[in-house]
C-alpha cells in the first residue's frame, strides 16, 4: 500500500506570494490533518479534515486554509507568504475505523523557503 | 490548553546503552503518541498508547494517566536510533496532536 504522499517536496515563493501543497492520505484513510513544523515553535496542529469537513483548527491566522476532496485527499493554501511562513510543511492520515486512538501516518512533508 | 514537556532535550549515549526518554503532560487525554524523526526526514509513528505498556522490538513505551506521565525506552542502542523522538498527545474526538519540543538522541558506535 502506498503512503502518504506530499507534493511538492520543496518550494520557494517570495512575500506577498500564494502558494498551495497537496496531500494524497494511504487509500482508505478518511482523516487528513495539517502540521507545520519550524526550527522556533517545532511541530504545531493547523488543522484536520474528515469526510471533506474541517474538524478542528489550530490557532494560525486566516491566510492558512485547506480543504479535503472527495477522494480524501487534501490541499492547504497560505496567502500573502510571510517571511516566518518558511517551514516544513507535513500531512497525517488515519483510517478513521472506530475510536479516536487511530494511528496517524505522516507523509515526508513540503519544505517552504519564503524569500 | 495541554502542555507537554519532554526530558531530557538532548541525551548522547554510547551503543548498547539503555536509554529513557520522559515525556510529562498537563490535561487529560485519550492517547499519546511517541514519533521518531531521522534528520531531514518524515515522521514516523513508533507507538500510540492510552494506557499501560506497549513493546516494539528494542522500543518499550509506558504510560501513567494518573500521574500524566509516559516514558520511551531503547534497549541496546545503535546509531541508527540517533534521532530526534516527539512525544504528542491527543485529545478528544478529534485528531489533532499537540507536540513536546523533541529530544534529540545521538548514540555513538
Amino acid at each position: 500500500k502506498a503512503g502518504v504522499t506530499q507534493t511538492p517536496r520543496y518550494l520557494i515563493k517570495t512575500r506577498g506570494q500564494q502558494v498551495t501543497l497537496s496531500c494524497s492520505p494511504i487509500s482508505g484513510h478518511r482523516s487528513v490533518s495539517w502540521y507545520q513544523q519550524t526550527p522556533g515553535q517545532g511541530l504545531q496542529f493547523l488543522f484536520e479534515y474528515f469526510s471533506e469537513t474541517q474538524r478542528n483548527k489550530g490557532n494560525f491566522p486566516g491566510r492558512f486554509s485547506g480543504r479535503q476532496f472527495s477522494n480524501s485527499r487534501s490541499e492547504m493554501n497560505v496567502s500573502t507568504l510571510e517571511l516566518g511562513d518558511s517551514a516544513l510543511y507535513l500531512c497525517a492520515s488515519t483510517l478513521v475505523g472506530g475510536p479516536v486512538t487511530d494511528t496517524q501516518y505522516f507523509g515526508p512533508g513540503t519544505r517552504l523557503t519564503v524569500l | 490548553k495541554n502542555e507537554v514537556e519532554q526530558s531530557p532535550q538532548n541525551l548522547t549515549a554510547q551503543e548498547g546503552e539503555f536509554i529513557t526518554i520522559n515525556c510529562s503532560y498537563s490535561v487529560g487525554i485519550s492517547a499519546l503518541h511517541w514519533l521518531q524523526q531521522h534528520p531531514g526526514g518524515g515522521i514516523v509513528s513508533l507507538f500510540m498508547l492510552s494506557s499501560g505498556k506497549k513493546k516494539h522490538g528494542r522500543l518499550i513505551a509506558t504510560i501513567n494517566i494518573q500521574e500524566k506521565h509516559s516514558s520511551l525506552h531503547i534497549t541496546a542502542s545503535h546509531p541508527r536510533d540517533s534521532a530526534v523522538y516527539i512525544c504528542a498527545v491527543s485529545g478528544g474526538s478529534n485528531y489533532k496532536l499537540t507536540f513536546g519540543k523533541g529530544t534529540l538522541l545521538t548514540v555513538n558506535p
